[in-house]
C-alpha cells in the first residue's frame, strides 16, 4: 500500500507564479522527503523533514510538516518552465521508504 | 563520481523466462530498495535491504526475488511467476537519515 497521498494529481500554472502540493499519509514517520521526477527519469531527492521539524526551505522550497494531521506541503515559489516535473513525497517509518502517486507540475512559459 | 548505476536501460523478456535487473552502487550506502512504476503511477516498493545477507519484502514481493551478497550489488530477478511485468523499474540507495538516491531505471516490456 502506498503511504503518502498527493493532492491535487495534476497542477497547471503560469511561470512566475507559485505551486504548493500536498501530501497525506498513515502511520507515524521517522521523516517526509519530497522527490522530483522528470519524464522516464530516475527520482531526484529535494528536501527531507524530520518528524520534530515542522518547516524547513530550501532556495525556492518551502516544505512544512504537521505530524498531528498527518501531513505535508511542498510550496515552489517562482516557479519556471524547468519546474515542470512530477512530484512525490515519501515517508521513512520503519525504513521502508514508501511514496504516493505524485502531483504532476506543468508550468507554462 | 559516487553514483547508483542500474543495467540495463531496456529489457525484453520472452514468456516464461526469468531476467535479472542489475543494481550496483558505490555510495557506501547500507540500505538499498527496488521499486516499480507504472505509467502514470507512483512507486511501489518491492524489496528492500537494510544490511548485506538481508532484505525485507515490500508492498508487490510476489513474481520477485533478490539478493544482497555484497554492500554494493543488489540485483533484482523478475521471475515467470510475475505475470504482468512490464513497468519502469527503480533502483535505489540510503544512508542513515538521509534521502533516497536514485538510478536511471530499467524499462522492461514483454515479447
Amino acid at each position: 500500500s502506498q503511504q503518502g497521498e498527493e493532492d491535487p494529481q495534476a497542477l497547471s500554472i503560469q511561470e512566475g507564479e507559485n505551486a504548493t502540493m500536498n501530501c497525506s499519509y498513515k502511520t507515524s514517520i521517522n521523516n517526509l522527503q519530497w522527490y522530483r521526477q522528470n519524464s522516464g527519469r530516475g527520482l531526484v531527492h529535494l528536501i527531507l523533514i524530520r518528524s520534530n521539524e515542522r518547516e524547513k526551505h530550501s532556495g525556492r522550497l518551502r516544505v512544512t510538516l504537521d505530524t498531528s494531521k498527518k501531513s505535508s506541503s511542498l510550496l515552489i515559489t517562482a516557479s519556471r518552465a524547468a519546474d515542470t516535473a512530477s512530484y512525490f513525497c515519501a515517508t521513512d517509518g520503519n525504513n521502508d521508504m514508501r511514496f504516493g502517486a505524485g502531483t504532476r507540475l506543468t508550468v507554462k512559459p | 563520481d559516487g553514483g547508483i548505476t542500474q543495467s540495463p536501460k531496456y529489457l525484453f523478456r520472452k514468456e516464461g523466462q526469468n531476467v535479472t535487473l542489475s543494481c550496483e552502487q558505490n555510495l557506501n550506502h547500507d540500505a538499498m530498495y527496488w521499486y516499480r512504476q507504472d505509467p502514470g503511477q507512483g512507486l511501489r516498493l518491492i524489496y528492500y535491504s537494510q544490511i548485506v545477507n538481508d532484505f525485507q519484502k515490500g508492498d508487490i514481493a510476489e513474481g520477485y526475488s533478490v539478493s544482497r551478497e555484497k554492500k554494493e550489488s543488489f540485483p533484482l530477478t523478475v521471475t515467470s511467476a510475475q505475470k504482468n511485468p512490464t513497468a519502469f523499474y527503480l533502483c535505489a540507495s540510503s544512508g542513515p537519515g538521509r534521502g533516497l538516491f536514485f538510478g536511471s531505471g530499467t524499462q522492461l516490456s514483454v515479447l
